[in-house]
């Protein structure tokens, strides 16, 4: 089952806009990562927020978690017709054996007009 | 330093037949995990092993099964193959630190007609 439901599910936006996703889960988590993936190939991390940070940057990335209302955003500024991708959040709940699973929501798809 | 590669890329298999889907982890990684990805959906978790053993499995029926060997290196094998197992396979591995991302492969396009 998918925990993560990223917001839209779709999003155009022009070359030089800021592009905001959204992502909602529903458990508690240890942490938050969103990833990149170009049509249909792998995915590419993009950024780590643990449960107890609040604000993450990494250059044109910022990401955001509110672990009360169980959300998490993700701003790319500036874009540019590269960053055109589908973007995924991934939450990550560390079980009592350690092992590291990353549960994935559906994704947003980004495009960037040039 | 190569990073998570897959084998084959593409293939294309009929219903009921056997398949396997190699993968070697990025250099210094010890934990492979395997992701099921249905077009338009995200990735879905089928397992993950480390130190040869499975630790923890996605919700796969005992068709999905894996192994993974000395070198840290994996194989995902699906038995009797029905027409919804056409997705994309992607594997990744990783560190055994907990808080480290996952490094992916292109994956592997499985099709059953």
């Amino acid at each position: 089952s998918q925990q993560g439901e990223e917001d839209p599910q779709a999003l155009s936006i022009q070359e030089g806009e800021n592009a905001t996703m959204n992502c909602s889960y529903k458990t508690s988590i240890n942490n938050l990562q969103w990833y990149r993936q170009n049509s249909g190939r792998g995915l590419v991390h993009l950024i780590l927020i643990r449960s107890n940070e609040r604000e993450k940057h990494s250059g044109r990335l910022r990401v955001t978690l509110d672990t009360s209302k169980k959300s998490s955003s993700l701003l790319i500024t500036a874009s540019r017709a590269a960053d055109t991708a589908s973007y995924f959040c991934a939450t990550v709940l560390i079980s009592g054996a350690g092992s590291y699973q990353l549960t994935f929501g559906k994704g947003t798809k980004l495009s960037v007009i040039p | 330093d190569a990073g998570v590669t897959q084998s084959p890329t593409h293939l294309i298999k009929t219903r009921g037949q056997q398949v396997t889907l190699r993968c070697s982890p990025k250099s210094g990684h010890d934990t492979v995990s395997w992701y099921q990805q249905a077009l338009g959906q995200g990735p879905q978790f089928i397992f993950q092993y480390y130190e040869e053993e499975e630790r923890q499995r996605g919700n796969f029926p005992d068709r999905f099964s894996g192994h993974q060997f000395p070198n840290y290196s994996s194989e995902l094998n699906v038995n009797a193959l029905l027409l919804g197992d056409s997705a994309l396979y992607l594997c990744a591995s990783s560190p055994t630190w907990k808080d480290s991302p996952l490094h992916f492969g292109n994956g592997t396009r499985l099709t059953v007609t």
